[in-house]
């Protein structure tokens, strides 16, 4: 079962390149989120999609874009890199029931040099 | 103010023992939901066990139980008969109901568990 999917694994850019980390999930999920995690501050949520057609920010939004592709995919855009976006970013879905978890893709080590 | 904090940045555990992982939270919302999380070092993050705020018992796991106190604000995970593969950062996370149509999660800032020999 292959859940949550996120790509790139690991990437290298130069301050002021873009970039697009993808991420898709195959369990029919409603809702899907894209955090960061820096040392010592857990996950901050970046932007999340609630339904097919709808995005909102997150705690950390500033310096991102987001698309809802479809309902398996929520793409993050960094338009213009700095090296405060070096982080681990994680995507997460859920069915959009409140009991139910998040599930995470594997996350994408992403360093701004 | 934060809304989840984990007061433990680091924890030790003698093999097969039992550990507590604190966490209190901070809402207003009658209705939320409490989460724990695993992450090893290989970095993917693992569901654990959920507790909801009407909920009328401590729920469990396996070896994971989560002692939830509502009054004092404060759902601890304890793992009982610790083993090495239990070395990880742990975070706990809320789902507020009022206004999170969006099922939002809160995380705290994660104990770290080593397990020792």
């Amino acid at each position: 079962n292959a859940g949550v999917t996120q790509t790139p694994k690991f990437q290298v850019l130069k301050t002021g390149q873009s970039m697009t980390l993808q991420c898709a999930q195959d369990m029919n999920h409603n809702s899907m989120y894209w955090y960061r995690q820096d040392p010592g501050m857990g996950l901050r949520l970046i932007y999340y999609s609630a339904s097919e057609g709808t995005t909102d920010k997150g705690e950390v939004p500033n310096g991102y874009n987001v698309s809802r592709l479809n309902k398996r995919e929520f793409s993050l855009r960094l338009e213009s890199a700095a090296p405060s976006q070096t982080s681990v970013y994680f995507c997460a879905s859920t069915p959009g029931v409140s009991n139910q978890p998040q599930h995470f893709g594997d996350g994408t080590r992403l360093s701004i040099l | 103010a934060q809304k989840i904090t984990q007061t433990q940045p680091g924890m030790f555990v003698q093999e097969k023992e039992a550990v507590t992982l604190d966490c209190t939270y901070d809402t207003s919302d009658p209705s939320y939901g409490l989460f724990w999380y695993k992450q090893p070092s290989s970095g993917e993050m693992i569901f654990l066990i959920y507790q909801g705020s009407y909920d009328q018992q401590n729920a469990t796991e396996g070896r994971y139980s989560l002692n939830f106190q509502k009054a004092r604000k404060s759902a601890n995970l304890v793992i009982s008969a610790s083993q090495l593969g239990d070395s990880a950062m742990y975070f706990c996370a809320m789902r507020e109901a009022r206004g999170n149509q969006g099922g939002k999660l809160i995380f705290g800032q994660g104990t770290e568990l080593s397990v020792k020999p």
